[in-house]
Order: C-alpha cells, then sequence, then structure tokens
C-alpha cells in the first residue's frame, strides 16, 4: 500500500524566514502526491497537489512543492513564512483503490 | 462553498450509547466515501471505505461492529460509532468522490466532526 512519511514532528521558523518540510512516499507507480494544511480544532485544507508534468507545483498562500523522483520526495517550501502559517502540515498520497493516506503531520510553530 | 457537510460538528454522547455522524456530498454524486479518525496532535487514519451500496471496506485494527458505515445513497454515508467510551473520543473526517481519482476527479473532505465521550 502507498505511505507517506513526514521526517519532522514538529519545526519552528522566525516570521520572514523561509520553510521547507519534508514529505517522502512510498508507491510503487506514479504517485498522486497532496499537501494539506489543518488549523487546531478545523478541517483540512488543500495547499496543492502533484498529479504530473511540472515537478514544481504552485499552490495557494504562496506554498510550493517539488517532486523528486529519484528521491522519492515531495518537500513543501514557502520563501518567507507569515505568523498565520503556524499550523499541523500532512503530506498524502492517494493509491490505486483511490483511498488516500497521510503523513503523521509537521506541526509549525512561527516564532515573532 | 463546501461541497463535503458532516453532521454534527460536535457531539458529545454518554458511555454506552451510539452515536450517528453524517456525510453528505452537497452538489455531486459521491460513489465512494472515506472515513478517518484523528486523534488530538495525531495524523489522520483512514478508519474504512464505502461504496455505494456495497458493504464497507475497513482498515486492518477497525472494528467493523463497533463503527458501523452506512452508504444507501449516492449523496450520503453514515458512521455509527455504537456503545461507544471515552477512548472513541476523537476528530472524525469524511471524504468524498465521484467516480475514480485517477480519471481526474477531486476527493472532497468534509469539515469534521468532534465526538466527546463521557
Amino acid at each position: 500500500a502507498q505511505s507517506v512519511t513526514q521526517p519532522d514532528i514538529h519545526i519552528t521558523v522566525s516570521e520572514g524566514a523561509s520553510l521547507e518540510l519534508r514529505c517522502n512516499y512510498s508507491y510503487g507507480a506514479t504517485p498522486y502526491l497532496f499537501w494539506y494544511v489543518q488549523s487546531p480544532g478545523q478541517g483540512l485544507q488543500l495547499l496543492l497537489k502533484y498529479f504530473s508534468g511540472d515537478t514544481l507545483v504552485q499552490g495557494i498562500k504562496g506554498f510550493e512543492a517539488e517532486f523528486k523522483r529519484s528521491q522519492s520526495s515531495f518537500n513543501l517550501r514557502k520563501p518567507s513564512v507569515h505568523w498565520s502559517d503556524a499550523a499541523e502540515y500532512f503530506c498524502a498520497v492517494v493509491g490505486n483503490n483511490n483511498d488516500m493516506r497521510f503523513g503523521a503531520g509537521t506541526r509549525l510553530t512561527v516564532k515573532p | 462553498g463546501a461541497v463535503v457537510s458532516q453532521h454534527p460538528s460536535r457531539v458529545i454522547c454518554k458511555s454506552g450509547t451510539s452515536v450517528k455522524i453524517e456525510c453528505r456530498s452537497l452538489d455531486f454524486q459521491a460513489t465512494t466515501m472515506f472515513w478517518y479518525r484523528q486523534f488530538p496532535k495525531q495524523s489522520l487514519m483512514l478508519m474504512a471505505t464505502s461504496n455505494e451500496g456495497s458493504k464497507a471496506t475497513y482498515e486492518q485494527g477497525v472494528e467493523k461492529d463497533k463503527f458501523l458505515i452506512n452508504h444507501a445513497s449516492l449523496t450520503l454515508s453514515t458512521l455509527t460509532v455504537t456503545s461507544a467510551h471515552p477512548e472513541d473520543s476523537s476528530f472524525y473526517i469524511c471524504s468524498a468522490l465521484q467516480g475514480a481519482f485517477f480519471s481526474g476527479n477531486t476527493i472532497y473532505f468534509g469539515e469534521g466532526s468532534w465526538l466527546t465521550v463521557v
């Protein structure tokens, strides 16, 4: 079955600094990858997704992610973090049964 | 606006009782619905996949007799937590899909339902 790994449980960055959240996937075929953000007590918001084509994907709120097949990675980046970006971030992958599986999540704290 | 609606958004029930959570697709026919469970500060864990008119497929370790899933129509799936206990307290999220994902369709998530068992 497909799976994703998010190695970093918690990351702290200063406001205005750049951000990179890591995601590694395991899947036999071309993966369909997603990044979601979740604020405390809230549902999920889709940031971006990769299906095929250009390996650099642009999303909402200034986020982007790069698919690297050689590294089985789909890392999320943002050049300048805002305090409002503090949240939980989940990487996800869809498998053959249309089922979406999530990584453990990375909690982002933004220092003033 | 929301295309998948969950109800109730929050529910408190007494231990030993059953509680039902609804997941509705508002403007499309959801041939497949998924139910997830999320404990505080943890990830979303897939509980089961349900296809309209068929029995749900449960993930390993999920008790099918405790978490009853019904997907009787193309716009409604329900999750019933039977004989709820405090350890069932969690955030439950559904998602819905029309057709096959790999045909270019989108998976939509509900806003989630908080269950507290006291």
